[in-house]
């Protein structure tokens, strides 16, 4: 499979524990979006890269988030000090610069839950 | 309009009905505009990616439009299905490449 992945998948924590998740894009994309979605809302923009470079996160994000993209490649995302808040489904996605499309291919998201 | 709206939250059809939906984006720095489907348990996938004023896209008995000037695109299904039971989401893109969602629109499909 050469979709975009994520891991992990289900991820439960305890209040002000730190967490990381990871999401491998396509391989020839050189974009990579990290978005966030509650219930009955929308996915949320938090971040993007282009190849390593992160070039917008959100003003909504706190400090205790922060996102990597070493070599251009596979992402990271942390959350520190995690609060129930931080609740929610992180869904990353990668596409093409490629004219005007750009169409988004999504990972299955990784679930998180803060008790 | 500032931010991305779809109306409406939630639609429950009858299979063989027809339906609509609307997606109301900022028409400023207008650049792109996606619809996206999101089956439960699944990642979302894209529908259709429309760029011009006036852009009408179909696939199979899905169809869309687009309206810049006015900042709206409606999503068409034909026959519903209940394998068209998902979250429709559509995102508009303007100015830098930062995707901006609506909330979605949450159609069941009744057999």
């Amino acid at each position: 499979d050469t979709g975009v992945s994520q891991d992990p998948r289900h991820k439960i924590t305890k209040r002000g524990q730190n967490v990381t998740f990871r999401c491998d894009p396509i391989s020839e994309h050189n974009r990579l979006y990290w978005y966030r979605q509650t219930l009955g809302q929308g996915p949320e923009f938090l971040t993007y890269f282009q190849n390593e470079a992160q070039l917008e996160k959100s003003r909504l994000l706190s400090d205790r988030f922060s996102a990597e993209r070493p070599k251009g490649s596979f992402s990271t995302l942390e959350i520190q000090r995690t609060e129930q808040g931080d609740s929610a489904m992180y869904l990353c996605a990668s596409s093409l610069v490629q004219g005007n499309t750009g169409e988004l291919f999504f990972g299955e998201g990784s679930r998180l839950t803060v008790l | 309009i500032l931010n991305v709206e779809q109306s409406p939250q939630s639609l429950h059809v009858q299979e063989g009905d027809s339906t609509n939906f609307t997606c109301s984006f900022p028409s400023s720095n207008f650049y792109a505009l996606h619809w996206y489907r999101w089956e439960t348990a699944k990642s979302p996938e894209a529908l259709f990616v429309m760029t011009l004023n006036g852009d009408e896209k179909k696939k199979g008995r899905i169809s869309a439009t687009l309206n810049t000037k006015e900042g709206y695109s409606y999503l068409y299904i034909k026959g519903s299905q209940p394998e068209d039971s998902a979250t429709y989401l559509c995102a508009s893109l303007s100015g830098t490449y930062k995707y901006i969602f609506g909330t979605g629109t949450r159609l069941k499909v009744l057999a």
